[in-house]
């Protein structure tokens, strides 16, 4: 499957624990996105990189969230001190500065819910 | 920031018959508006998308159109199926420069009945 991946489908945490998402993107894709979706909602948008950098974060985003794409490639999410109110779908996608279509190709989606 | 207002929530048609979504958007840099379908369960793919130098859009069924004046844009599909039925999503994003996020819509949640 040459899509984008995540890893894990699901994740069940207690609250106050530190969870960590991974995305695989598309091989060659320079820019990685991550959304978040709560139900009956639009995805919406928290962080973007281009190869490794991070350049932009939703004013919206708590400081417990942080993500890093160190080699351009994967990338990790992750929630600190986790809260009920994070129990969401969260979603990556890539895209190619090359494809001047501007489409974001989403993964399956990490589902996390905070007990 | 970019708001993006899509209507209707839901909307249920017969087979054969078409389905129009409407969506408004608020930042006049927006240029790049496309259309995901999220079946239950599975990723947004999109169906289609259209950039701000064009008015129309068509692929078989599905069309969308775009007034830059009034910043809105909508989704027609024609002849709907069963497996039409999804939530679809409009988004808009600057598409160019350093900010390609996408803003979407809260979704509609399409029914065809069969």
């Amino acid at each position: 499957d040459t899509g984008v991946s995540q890893d894990p489908r699901h994740k069940i945490t207690k609250r106050g624990q530190n969870v960590t998402f991974r995305c695989d993107p598309i091989s060659e894709h320079n820019r990685l996105y991550w959304y978040r979706q709560t139900l009956g909602q639009g995805p919406e948008f928290l962080t973007y990189f281009q190869n490794e950098a991070q350049l932009e974060k939703s004013r919206l985003l708590s400081d417990r969230f942080s993500a890093e794409r160190p080699k351009g490639s994967f990338s990790t999410l992750e929630i600190q001190r986790t809260e009920q109110g994070d129990s969401a779908m969260y979603l990556c996608a890539s895209s190619s500065v090359r494809d001047r279509s501007y489409e974001q190709y989403f993964g399956p989606g990490t589902r996390l819910t905070v007990t | 920031g970019e708001n993006v207002e899509q209507h209707p929530s839901t909307l249920s048609v017969q087979e054969g018959d078409s389905a129009v979504i409407k969506c408004t958007y608020s930042d006049s840099a927006s240029n790049y508006f496309p259309w995901y379908k999220q079946e239950l369960g599975k990723r947004p793919q999109l169906i289609i998308d259209i950039r701000s130098n064009v008015g129309e859009k068509k692929d078989q069924r599905i069309a969308v159109t775009l007034n830059k004046t009034a910043k809105h844009f909508s989704l027609h599909i024609t002849e709907t199926q069963p497996e039409d039925s999804a939530v679809y999503f409009c988004a808009a994003s600057q598409g160019g420069g350093s900010n390609y996020k996408l803003t979407f819509g809260k979704g509609t949640l399409l029914t065809v009945n069969p």
